[in-house]
């Protein structure tokens, strides 16, 4: 069946630029989580959602960023006047039991 | 807070040799996950270790966990190019407990296998 998604792959923003990452997770899947990946280092968890609930944003980095998942399904993940230090690579995993199925990941580069 | 550490970080190693790459963790945790990453691609889940002395083997590769020694193992038999990868330990760590919280993870292994 149909894995995780992720839209755009790559993303190119000028410093100051707001933008959206959205993914699809794996259709009947209950939790949603956001990672980002910087360049050589493992991913580090940002959000949590269970349902349309987002049960943990203890990783986000700062209030520059904004996830939400309206209907359970579907997630969008907003950065706002994105800075260089946001270039990495956000991870969209989502989960049933115990196993996490990562997307592809959007590849942000902030110029 | 709960922390991983994998090592070696970077691992050059020859076809036929067998090696192992660690993974600890400094509190505790109910799930232990292996995952792959190919360079420019995605996570590859790998094993997941659920209880203590659980062994899991696929191939070449064969996990372990001690969750006394708040240890896990990733042991790569007769290597072969193409297990050049990097991967990464990852634990459980959600305040929530149980199977549905986010996971740590390591800093990864770099792994190549050179002819």
């Amino acid at each position: 069946g149909a894995g995780v998604s992720q839209s755009p792959r790559y993303k190119v923003a000028k410093r100051g630029q707001d933008v959206a990452l959205r993914c699809d997770p794996i259709s009947g899947h209950v939790s949603l989580f956001w990672y980002q990946q910087a360049l050589g280092q493992g991913p580090e968890f940002l959000t949590y959602f269970q349902n349309e609930a987002q049960l943990d944003k203890s990783g986000l980095p700062s209030d520059r960023f904004f996830a939400e998942r309206p209907e359970g399904s579907v997630s969008t993940l907003k950065i706002q006047r994105t800075q260089q230090e946001d270039s990495a690579v956000y991870l969209c995993a989502s989960s049933l039991f115990y196993e996490q199925y990562f997307g592809p990941g959007t590849r942000l580069t902030v110029t | 807070e709960l922390k991983v550490e994998q090592n070696p970080l970077f691992l050059s190693m020859q076809e036929g040799k067998n090696y192992t790459i660690y993974c600890n963790y400094s509190t505790t945790s109910d799930r232990l996950y292996w995952y792959r990453q190919d360079p420019g691609k995605s996570l590859e889940s790998l094993f997941v270790l659920l209880s203590n002395g659980a062994v899991k083997q696929e191939g070449r590769l064969m996990a372990s966990l001690d969750t006394k020694a708040r240890l896990s193992t990733l042991h790569i038999t007769a290597a072969v190019h193409d297990l050049s990868a990097t991967y990464f330990c990852a634990v459980g760590g959600s305040l929530y407990g149980g199977s549905q919280g986010n996971l740590i993870f390591g800093k990864g292994t770099k792994l190549s296998v050179k002819p």
